[in-house]
């Protein structure tokens, strides 16, 4: 079945950048998905881009897609310690409901 | 901005009994999805939800569990005969059309003693 899988763990100093990477294997996947979950929040949608883009902008956060290595990446720019938190790489099964399958989360530390 | 309600924040259930929980989506949303998250795993779908019946199940979602949309705003998952292994967060989701991205409330933690 689908797979996404991430790194568990990420620390960054504050104003560097992070990147956080995803791997998938549905190759039918149509969207993927960045989320952001804070501690005992819920998971906010950070971004999301069409799997016929290989880049997308959204004011520090850039996602870099390379389709053909099912590989998805997350860029924070000047990283701030309010960033610390799980990222979440989600894809869109591309059939059925268009559920979403998750990655493990990756827990972004920033340290001052 | 609109956003996607849960009550309540935390449920503490002896097991056995029945549990409701509760989703209030974003109003003009057309698709409801639940998912959990069990303690150090990945968020598992469990059911989408369109046009007032279940689309789709994941094997996760056996004859204990159920959904309904009792009204227009509300979207509750029923737990029949908890389990431990029911413990977990549970977080909802809705959204405008499926390609739109799903909004996710901010999740009950489920309890089971």
């Amino acid at each position: 079945g689908e797979d996404v899988e991430q790194s568990l763990f990420l620390s960054v100093r504050e104003g560097d950048s992070s990147v956080i990477n995803c791997t998938y294997t549905d190759s039918s996947s149509t969207y993927l998905y960045w989320y952001k979950q804070e501690p005992g929040a819920g998971l906010q949608l950070l971004t999301y881009i069409f799997s016929n883009m290989d880049m997308k902008q959204d004011q520090r956060l850039t996602v870099l897609l390379n389709k053909k290595d099912k590989h998805l990446s997350l860029r924070i720019a000047d990283t701030q310690t309010g960033d610390s938190a799980i990222y979440f790489c989600a894809e869109m099964e591309a059939s059925g409901t268009y559920k979403y399958i998750f990655g493990t989360g990756t827990r972004l530390k920033v340290l001052a | 901005e609109p956003e996607v309600t849960q009550t309540p924040s935390h449920q503490v259930t002896q097991m056995g009994q029945e549990v409701i929980l509760r989703c209030v989506p974003i109003s003009n949303h057309l698709y409801f999805y639940w998912y959990r998250q069990i303690l150090g795993q990945k968020v598992e779908f469990l059911v989408s939800f369109y046009n007032n019946e279940i689309s789709e199940k994941s094997e996760i979602f056996d004859d204990q569990f159920s959904v309904e949309r009792p009204d227009g705003s509300n979207f509750t998952l029923k737990i029949r005969s908890t389990k431990l292994e029911d413990s977990a967060m549970y977080f909802c989701a809705s959204s405008g059309g499926l390609d739109q991205p799903q909004h996710f409330g901010d999740g009950t933690r489920l309890s089971i003693l």
